[in-house]
Formats: C-alpha cells, structure tokens, sequence
C-alpha cells in the first residue's frame, strides 16, 4: 500500500523566513496531495492542494510543488508569520480509493517573532 | 450547523467499557469519515460513508470497532470493549461529493481516553 514520509518533524523559523516541508510518497499512480494546517487543539483544515496533472500551485503566501517522477511534493510558506504556527500535515489519495486519504506524521512549524 | 459538529468533545473510560461517539456532519454532504489521531500522529482512516452505505472499512482496527449512519447524515462510531492502545482522538470529516479530491471538514474530535 501507499506510504507516506514527512520532513522535518519540527521546524522553527523567524518571522518573515520562509519555510519549506517535504513528504515523499511510494505509489506512483496516486493522484492528488492535499496539506492541512492544525492548530493546537483544533481540527485540520485544508490549506492548499494539487493533482497530478500539475507541477505547482501557488495561494498568496503558500505553494505546493509536485514531482511526480521522484514522488515527492512540498508545502513553501513565505514571509512566514507568527499565526503560521501549527503541526502541517502532507496527505495522499492512491488512485482508485474510496476516499481514505493517506497522512504523513506531521511537521510541528514555530514562527519566532 | 455551520461546521461538522462531534461528541462527546471528551471521554474517559474504563478499559472494558463500551462508548459511543456521535458526529453530525455539514447538513447536506453526502460524503463521511471517520479517522483516528493518536498523539503527535497524522489522522489514520478508519472507515468511509457515502449516504448511508459503508463502502469502506478497511482501516477499523479491530472487530470492536463498529460505525453506522442509518440515514445517511449522523453517524456513530462505536468500540466495544474498549483497550488503553484506543487511546486517541477520534475525527470525523464530511465531504459534499463523491469526488475524492474534494476537501474534507473536518469536526474537533473526541478525545477518547481509557484507563
């Protein structure tokens, strides 16, 4: 089956830096790459997502990049900012699922004022 | 309501005893999930509704764990028997379609914790 690997774990970075989260996939027919964004204590929510018929994809301050030939993707968050703290988790739809999402571990981001 | 709604928010239980989690999804969508977050973990499928059919139950770990949505909007997740690995929290997410690559809402979850 699918497996999904995030990196970092935890990443900690100035305002005003930018930050950038990798998750790797195994299956190379899965389709579509959604992140969410959890605050503590509160439920995910999307944030931006892809599919495979596109190399990136760009929401203000936030991008997403596929490469679909490596299987990996990435989250960039510029001019990051304090509200930008949250755990980001990477997510994968393998083709032909009925809907079970794939997550990665999760990336805890620290924005230092 | 406005977002999809869970309860209980919190639960302590004894190891043994059996609980049940309710989630009222956005009025509407016909699409359901359940997964389960432990502790500094990603969210784990558990199990998918669409209307009031399960087509998916792969991810229940266990035959203590059952879920139902007789009318194809609440649904109940129930675990029988309950072990301290259930520990975690409990999420349940609606979509408004069938397509997949739509955005799942997801509720704040029931933490479940067993003693």
């Amino acid at each position: 089956g699918e497996n999904v690997e995030q990196h970092p774990s935890t990443l900690s970075v100035q305002e005003g830096d930018s930050a950038v989260i990798k998750c790797t996939y195994s299956d190379s027919a899965s389709n579509y790459f959604p992140w969410y964004k959890q605050e503590l204590g509160k439920r995910p929510q999307l944030i931006i997502d892809i599919r495979s018929n596109v190399g990136e994809k760009k929401d203000q301050r936030i991008a997403v990049t596929l490469n679909k030939t490596a299987k990996h993707f990435s989250l960039h968050i510029t001019e990051t900012q304090p509200e930008d703290s949250a755990v980001y988790f990477c997510a994968v739809l393998p083709r032909g699922s009925q809907g079970n999402l794939i997550f990665g571990k999760g990336t805890k981001l620290s924005v230092k004022p | 309501g406005a977002g999809v709604s869970q309860s209980p928010r919190y639960k302590v239980a004894k190891r043994g005893q059996d609980v049940a989690l309710r989630c009222d999804p956005i009025s509407g969508h016909v699409s359901l999930f359940w997964y389960q977050q432990a502790l500094g973990q990603g969210p784990e499928f558990l199990t998918y509704f669409q209307n009031e059919a399960q087509l998916d139950k792969s991810g229940l770990p266990s035959d203590r764990f059952f879920a139902e949505r007789p009318e194809g909007s609440v649904s109940t997740l129930k675990i029988q028997r309950t072990q301290q690995e259930d520990s975690a929290v409990y999420l349940c997410a609606s979509s408004g379609g069938t397509d997949m690559t739509g955005e799942l809402f997801f509720g704040e979850g029931s933490r479940l914790t067993v003693l």
